[in-house]
């Protein structure tokens, strides 16, 4: 079956740094890719996706690149802010062998300090 | 577009009560999907419906019923509340082809007591 792994929270930035979440995953057909993000006391919303091969996805200073060979969609972010400061969850769906469920990581926790 | 919306935002229910949460959305989509957060689990899928007249169970389904008779709404009904289903409830709702993101609803606090 599908799966998503994403690194374990909380992440504690200083403002101004480099942001990495890794996010890996299996899956058995050509998935697409999606970063949520939720702050707190609200539901999630889409940050970024990328639905093939090679793809970038990008949002709000957010990339993420679709890498097929490593299985992998790690997001990133050149100089995080306090306003980053959320719960990010890596999640596919997959486009063959009709299923329409997709499958989340756990999430992980970024906070950000001043 | 209102999106998705859910009703209440906050509930608190003696054990042994039932209640309906309510969701729904305007955007004609039709997969939906509900929901649990429970600190350091994740998302919890409970019950999914991929179209009018069609639901299915998810990871999560003991405790709850669902039923989808229009495409805009799709109400969770909890049949006798226990402490374990305190959680935060999310519905989310899209498009049916799966490469499309999911809309998520602003979710209901749900305290068992």
């Amino acid at each position: 079956g599908n799966s998503v792994t994403q690194m374990e929270g909380p992440v504690t930035l200083s403002e101004e740094a480099f942001l990495t979440i890794n996010c890996t995953y299996t899956a058995t057909g050509y998935p697409s890719l999606f970063w949520y993000v939720q702050y707190p006391g609200e539901g999630l919303q889409l940050l970024l996706k990328a639905t093939k091969a090679d793809d970038k996805g990008s949002n709000k200073g957010f990339e993420a690149t679709y890498r097929k060979e490593t299985t992998s969609f790690h997001l990133e972010k050149g100089s995080v802010q306090v306003s980053d400061s959320a719960v990010y969850f890596c999640a596919l769906s997959d486009r063959t062998g009709g299923s329409y469920i997709p499958t989340f990581g756990r999430g992980t926790s970024l906070i950000v300090h001043p | 577009n209102a999106g998705v919306t859910q009703t209440p935002k906050f509930q608190v229910l003696k054990t042994g009560q039932s209640m309906t949460l309510q969701c729904a959305q305007d955007m004609n989509h039709e997969y939906m999907s509900w929901y649990r957060q429970d600190p350091g689990m994740g998302l919890r899928l409970i019950h999914y419906s991929v179209g009018a007249g069609i639901t299915d169970q998810g990871e999560v389904p003991n405790g709850y019923n669902v039923s989808r008779s229009t495409t805009e709404d799709f109400p969770l009904r909890l049949l006798s509340a226990a402490p374990s289903q305190t959680s935060v409830y999310f519905c989310a709702s899209r498009l049916g082809t799966p490469n499309y993101e999911q809309y998520f609803g602003p979710g209901t606090r749900l305290t068992v007591t």
